[in-house]
């Protein structure tokens, strides 16, 4: 079974300012982790992925995650928000090596950018 | 590029009635999943389907039913509609063999359904 927990349902930040959005992962086996982007009334839009290899993930909009294993954690940063960055972001875990794709989400964080 | 097409982008039906949601893969793509997401809560697992086979099955209530047709397109059909029913339903693809790394689930714009 797995799991996604996403710390901070709501998180707001000044435009310009860094973004770190938290989540964590439970997984019983190597996990693919996923960050996805929805704006109001759309559908979801990959942002980036970790599957294997380099833990450091970039992915589009400046976005760029790191998979700790140690940690279990995925979080997702952004060096400088911009108002277009307001949106709800979720975190997505896959099971590798099964014969399906399912993604399970965590609950999702409503990040807000002030001027 | 293409994208996942969803049909209707709105329904609205009344309790009890019957609805059919259609989802339209991006070309070649072959695996199609169905995602419920209730109000401000996150996206839930319902059934996927791989070369028009049911392939997982997550929280489906057994008042829906889906399949996939022979062009891939998936239709997700829902009876006996309770007001609880009124959610997103997104339905995403993806190409080739379910779980293969390079081929993350692209999303539709989802269809919102509200059941009075």
């Amino acid at each position: 079974a797995q799991s996604v927990t996403q710390l901070g349902s709501h998180v707001s930040v000044s435009e310009g300012a860094l973004v770190l959005l938290r989540c964590n992962y439970s997984s019983s086996v190597p996990p693919y982790l996923f960050w996805y982007v929805q704006y109001p009334n759309q559908g979801l839009q990959l942002l980036l992925k970790y599957t294997t290899g380099a833990t450091l993930v970039k992915g589009i909009n400046g976005f760029e995650a790191e998979f700790k294993k140690s940690e279990t954690s995925f979080h997702l940063t952004k060096p400088s928000a911009h108002m277009s960055d307001a949106a709800e972001y979720f975190c997505a875990v896959s099971e590798s090596g099964g014969s399906n794709y399912k993604l399970t989400f965590g609950k999702g964080t409503l990040l807000t950018v002030n001027p | 590029a293409a994208g996942v097409i969803q049909s209707p982008r709105h329904l609205i039906k009344e309790k009890r009635e019957t609805a059919t949601l259609k989802c339209y893969p991006i070309p070649r793509h072959d695996t199609v999943y169905w995602y419920q997401q209730g109000p401000g809560q996150d996206p839930q697992f319902l059934i996927s389907f791989y070369e028009k086979m049911q392939s997982d099955k997550g929280s489906i209530p057994d008042r829906f039913s889906a399949q996939q047709f022979s062009d891939y397109h998936s239709e997700l059909n829902m009876s006996s509609l309770e007001l609880g029913d009124s959610a997103l339903y997104f339905c995403a693809s993806s190409p080739g063999v379910p779980n293969t790394a390079n081929s993350p689930l692209h999303f539709g714009n989802g269809t919102r359904l509200t059941v009075t």
